[in-house]
């Protein structure tokens, strides 16, 4: 009973490919979440969704966006990948509670550019 | 700007044995303090908040704003405890700042 589903687990694009990771969620959280986790570094916010407002952190490059149909999914579209995008992506959703919003973490893609 | 800080990669301990992860912070305003664990194979995963004060399998982890810290604890270190662990800070604007983790081994 996964509530944070993240497919493909592994992908694998080319230099300067188009690539898309899905995020699916069962929890009904009003907010979505995208982080970059590089190798032995902390999990990096690229942005996140509360219900249909996107909401950009101030160093995510261009090159990354975001769409979020409806309540359930999510969408990570790398527009050109570089080699430095080669990362962990992972996505997590939050609904609130006690005014902290706790955040529940799907397993990751594992993004490779050759 | 909000930061977190973790300086320990890597800790190792003995079963039995008290273990401290240390985390320190810094943010101007009032925090939201949390520690995820992520064990082998599976995903990252809220393990206590600061606002909770609550005790999760063994661990707890106090609010020192004098220090600007939010170390966790435990008093007798279990096998199963070893796992990546990440301190992370709220502004309570629907983000989240994550320190870069400790590798907690516990071992036999």
């Amino acid at each position: 009973d996964a509530m944070v589903i993240q497919n493909p687990r592994y992908q694998v694009t080319q230099f300067g490919k188009p690539v898309t990771l899905s995020c699916s969620q069962t929890l009904n959280h009003n907010v979505m979440y995208w982080y970059q986790q590089k190798s032995s570094q902390a999990p990096k916010l690229l942005f996140h969704y509360y219900d249909k407002d996107f909401n950009n952190e101030a160093d995510t490059p261009d090159n990354f966006q975001s769409r979020r149909p409806n309540t359930s999914f999510c969408f990570l579209d790398i527009r050109s990948p570089g080699l430095g995008d080669a990362a962990m992506y992972l996505c997590a959703t939050s609904a609130r509670r006690d005014r902290i919003y706790e955040q529940y973490f799907g397993p990751g893609t594992r993004l490779t550019v050759t | 700007a909000q930061r977190v800080t973790q300086p320990e990669k890597l800790l190792s301990v003995f079963k039995g044995a008290p273990v401290e992860l240390k985390c320190n912070y810094s943010y101007s305003g009032s925090p939201e303090l949390f520690w995820y664990v992520q064990y082998s194979r599976q995903r990252l995963q809220l393990l206590l908040r600061h606002i909770s004060r609550e005790s999760i399998k063994g661990f707890t982890a106090d609010l020192n704003k004098g220090e600007t810290s939010f170390h966790l604890k435990k008093p007798f270190a279990q096998e199963e405890d070893s796992a990546m662990y990440y301190c992370a800070l709220s502004t309570g604007d629907n983000d989240m700042r994550f320190g870069a983790g400790t590798r907690l081994t516990v071992k036999p």
